[in-house]
């Protein structure tokens, strides 16, 4: 069964709105989490990674103040894409680590795909 | 910065016979390395796995073989089967201490897309 769930797993929206996307660890707990962001045809771009009650670590490039990354709990990330642009639209993965779990694969989600009109 | 490349982006393999997808690593500081699968429209899918200890491991139809004298990766599929045509991504992993936190950065080649001909 699936170990890591993303919502939604796509989306539509307006430029200038904000779009929130949840990845949620379904069985162990995720101390660690990763956003990667991949266009088409194109490999995954690690954007940030976040530990469980601290704020996130961003990859060289990426905007902090416009991908909100929140990871509250051990269970759940939310990255939140705000005032999106047509040039944010990908497809966006999360995955997880466990406690301790270095040197094991990461788990990842199924994606979102957002779309801004 | 450092980054993970292919020596080839398509391949296309006949039904049952065995694929090779090869990959280049920079990253000497790397000390373990992941294939991954990824159909259109889903995540990658963890195929199989190597720690720098070793230079050869086997799963079920799939080989991962490391040299990291010319640091290279290799994903061996035998008897392919249409269920294998997807995009093929290597991975490295390397540990950072960011913020006291021992993270470890996956990063991730630029993919092979894999077709079986039936």
């Amino acid at each position: 069964g699936a170990v890591v769930s993303q919502h939604p797993s796509w989306v539509i929206c307006k430029s200038g709105t904000s779009v929130k996307i949840e990845c949620r660890s379904l069985d162990f707990q995720a101390t660690t989490m990763f956003w990667y962001r991949q266009f088409p045809k194109q490999s995954l771009m690690l954007m940030a990674t976040s530990n469980e009650g601290s704020k996130a670590t961003y990859e060289q490039g990426v905007e902090k103040d416009k991908f909100l990354i929140n990871h509250a709990s051990l269970t759940l990330s939310t990255l939140t894409v705000t005032s999106a642009h047509p040039e944010d639209s990908s497809f966006y993965i999360c995955s997880v680590r466990g406690r301790g779990s270095y040197n094991s694969p990461l788990h990842f989600g199924n994606g979102t795909r957002l779309t801004v009109t | 910065g450092e980054s993970v490349g292919l020596h080839l982006p398509t391949l296309s393999v006949q039904e049952g016979d065995n694929s090779i997808i090869n990959c280049a690593y920079s990253n000497s500081a790397s000390d373990y390395f992941i294939w991954y699968k990824q159909e259109s429209g889903k995540g990658p899918q963890f195929i199989i796995d190597i720690r720098s200890n070793m230079d050869k491991r086997q799963g079920q139809r799939v080989t991962v073989l490391l040299n990291k004298t010319v640091k290279h990766l290799s994903l061996q599929i035998a008897a392919t089967q249409p269920g294998d045509s997807a995009v093929y991504f290597c991975a490295e992993n390397m540990r950072e201490v960011i913020s006291n936190f021992g993270n470890e950065k996956l990063t991730f080649g630029t993919g092979t897309r894999l077709t079986i001909i039936p």
